[in-house]
């Protein structure tokens, strides 16, 4: 199926632990956003990629690490995962160059 | 000033009313204004927008509104839906060419009575 998919859906991981939430798109979009969405605030950016090994830091960065070796990926990493960064995750991807036009179904992420 | 700000947080209409949702924004270097909609369980869509040299613009049902002297811009739903039930969030583009990045609004949960 063409789209969006993000693995895992849900995730429950412990403070301190490694975690890697995946996106993988069947297009070949060159941007791809991973947001995250909390209560109250919306949705904020944590790393957008405007191509293969093109990355950069959005509004809340830290404790994230991205890499994107091939178009169609964009892992997100928790290196140490914290209780603070329990919440929704969403990649996206942008076309045209306007706005972000595709997102995944999201990934539940709870840091126990 | 990167901030956008949605009002209401909740917002209750009957069906076949008129469902309006408010932003506004300070930062006046944003030029694009996309609205999205967003399902209990589902990743946001994509549902209209807007560039801030045009006043409205409208899609079947769902028009934008924008007043660039105020810095506010609104979605209003006509003939509401009990299928418009959603959370809606406004977002505005800002930045320099190639590196633009949305700000998202803290949303606004939609319920459309039958």
């Amino acid at each position: 199926d063409a789209g969006i998919t993000q693995s895992p859906r849900y995730k429950i991981t412990e403070t301190g632990r490694q975690v890697t939430l995946m996106c993988h798109q069947t297009w070949s979009h060159s941007y791809m956003f991973w947001y995250r969405q909390d209560l109250g605030h919306g949705l904020r950016l944590i790393y957008y990629s405007a191509a293969a090994d093109i990355t950069d830091k959005g509004e809340v960065p830290d404790g994230y690490v991205v890499s994107r070796s091939k178009t169609e990926n964009f892992p997100l990493t928790l290196e140490s995962a914290t209780r603070s960064q329990t919440s929704v995750y969403f990649c996206a991807t942008r076309v045209g160059g306007l706005t972000e036009a595709f997102f995944g179904q999201g990934t539940r992420l709870t840091v126990v | 000033q990167q901030q956008v700000k949605q009002s209401p947080q909740s917002l209750i209409v009957q069906k076949g009313g008129i469902s309006i949702i408010n932003c506004a924004y300070e930062n006046t270097a944003f030029d694009y204004f996309p609205w999205y909609q967003q399902f209990p369980g589902k990743g946001p869509a994509l549902l209209i927008a807007i560039r801030p040299d045009v006043s409205e613009k409208k899609e079947g049902r769902f028009t934008i509104s924008f007043n660039k002297s105020a810095k506010q811009f609104s979605l209003h739903i006509m003939d509401s839906q009990p299928g418009d039930s959603a959370t809606y969030f406004c977002a505005a583009r800002g930045g320099i060419q190639g590196a633009q990045k949305l700000v998202f609004g803290q949303g606004t949960r939609l319920t459309i009575n039958p």
